[in-house]
């Protein structure tokens, strides 16, 4: 079975530019998650959709970050304006079920704003 | 709140040497923990688990057991090899949450 895809691989943009994030979870999986790595630090969680309806966002930074995830399967993050922080690197995961066993994890956005 | 530390990187090794990267915790309750593997240009993999005190995960050679008495869930390897050159992360998932708490990550290399 296909993996959990995201694009771009890589992202290089100008302070107050607009990007966006997507990701494709595996086929089936109700659940996506959102988490990001900024360099050297832990990573953390951003957002939880079960299918299309976020059941936990509590990790959104701020209101620059909007995450949607229309008809339930793919997602998009989009960030705008983007601001230095923002850099890093931004993971999507998903699985069958809300618990943490069965999580498959996507090779991840390198977002870079300079 | 739940949080993981993990040791500093990089960690350099040559290949078959004995491997440790040391990870502690503080979680309320009894968390299920954790060690996820991220090769390069990959996703983050689960590499093996504990749930219960005193429970080894193992895989690919990796062991790690979970020390309730000291919080911690150290990982070791006794002869790495040049292709478990990764990024390691240490995780909780505490009781009533699904969403796993992650350490800093601890990049391994590893010389022929």
């Amino acid at each position: 079975e296909a993996g959990v895809t995201q694009f771009p691989s890589h992202s290089v943009i100008e302070k107050g530019q607009t990007v966006t994030l997507r990701c494709d979870p595996i086929s089936g999986h109700d659940n996506l998650y959102w988490y990001r790595r900024v360099m050297g630090k832990e990573i953390k969680f951003l957002l939880h959709f079960v299918k299309e309806s976020k059941q936990d966002e509590s990790g959104m930074p701020n209101n620059r970050f909007l995450a949607e995830r229309t008809g339930g399967t793919y997602s998009t993050l989009k960030v705008q304006p983007a601001e230095l922080e923002d850099s890093g690197v931004y993971f999507c995961a998903s699985s069958t079920t809300g618990g943490g066993y069965g999580y498959t994890f996507g090779s991840g956005t390198r977002l870079t704003v300079v | 709140g739940d949080s993981v530390t993990q040791m500093e990187g990089p960690v350099t090794l040559s290949e078959e040497a004995f491997l440790t990267i040391n990870c502690t915790y503080t979680a309320t309750g009894y968390p299920s923990l954790f060690w996820y593997v991220q090769y390069p240009g990959e996703g983050l993999q689960l590499l093996l688990k504990a749930t219960k005190a005193d429970d080894k995960g193992s895989n690919k050679g990796f062991e790690a057991t979970y020390r309730k008495e000291t919080t911690s869930f150290h990982l070791e390897k006794g002869s790495v090899q040049v292709s478990d050159s990764a990024v390691y992360f240490c995780a909780l998932r505490g009781g009533g949450s699904y969403i796993p708490t992650f350490g800093r990550g601890t990049s391994l290399i590893v010389h022929p």
